[in-house]
């Protein structure tokens, strides 16, 4: 199938580090993305990786790419009240003659202070 | 300012009514695309648009009408909704529909069929 799935629901306290699981379906899929959702608004691109790497990092964010487990990570390292959001994982596909966004359904991020 | 502009940003509608979401990009993109969001499911793709034509179409009921009159604008005509199709309708553009295009979203319309 075309899922990508995600865990619905992580809680951390301010300061801590914030992990974001997601599986996703289509090996070879070549770009794998997160996009954050805040509060009355659309989805903002945060990151994307290649799936040529197993990491990339970006000031506080870090992604782990786990091809042979089709596993991706987002690690928010000294999480603020901020970053509280919804975390959305899309993979992109090729079927059919056209290239197709599959979305997680999102992780809502609830930071503690 | 996301540099993809949705209105109106609430839309409260009846089943009978006709009513329209207007959507309107500034980055220069050639693909725009409507999308669905509902409670606890993952972001549904109605239609997308490249370079003003249709190039896919989701299975979406014909109650919803997409118009794409260039590439900075798309609408979603909407006409004898069911209260089901209340949600989150987010426009999102992208530079074309190929790799290392990311989308850009707009803030959406929160639509809601009485």
């Amino acid at each position: 199938g075309e899922d990508v799935e995600q865990s619905l629901f992580l809680s951390v306290r301010e300061g801590d580090s914030s992990v974001i699981n997601c599986t996703y379906t289509d090996s070879s899929s070549t770009y794998l993305y997160w996009y954050k959702q805040e509060p009355g608004a659309g989805l903002q691109l945060l990151t994307y990786i290649f799936s040529n790497m197993d990491m990339k990092q970006d000031q506080r964010l870090t992604v782990l790419l786990n091809k042979k487990d089709k596993h991706l990570s987002l690690r928010i390292a000294d999480t603020q009240t901020g970053d509280s959001a919804i975390y959305f994982c899309a993979e992109i596909t090729y079927t059919s003659g056209t290239y197709k966004y599959i979305f997680g359904t999102g992780t809502r991020l609830k930071v503690l202070a | 300012e996301t540099g993809v502009t949705q209105t109106p940003r609430h839309l409260v509608m009846g089943m009978t009514n006709k009513k329209s979401l207007k959507c309107e990009q500034h980055l220069g993109h050639n693909a725009m695309y409507w999308y669905k969001q509902s409670a606890k499911k993952p972001l549904e793709l109605m239609f997308v648009y490249s370079l003003e034509e249709r190039v896919e179409n989701n299975s979406v009921p014909s109650r919803f009408s997409p118009e794409c009159p260039n590439s900075s604008h798309l609408f979603l005509h909407l006409h004898t909704l069911q209260p089901e199709d209340s949600a989150l309708y987010l426009c999102a553009s992208s530079l074309g529909t190929g790799l290392e295009s990311p989308l850009h979203f707009g803030n959406g319309t929160r639509l809601t069929v009485t």
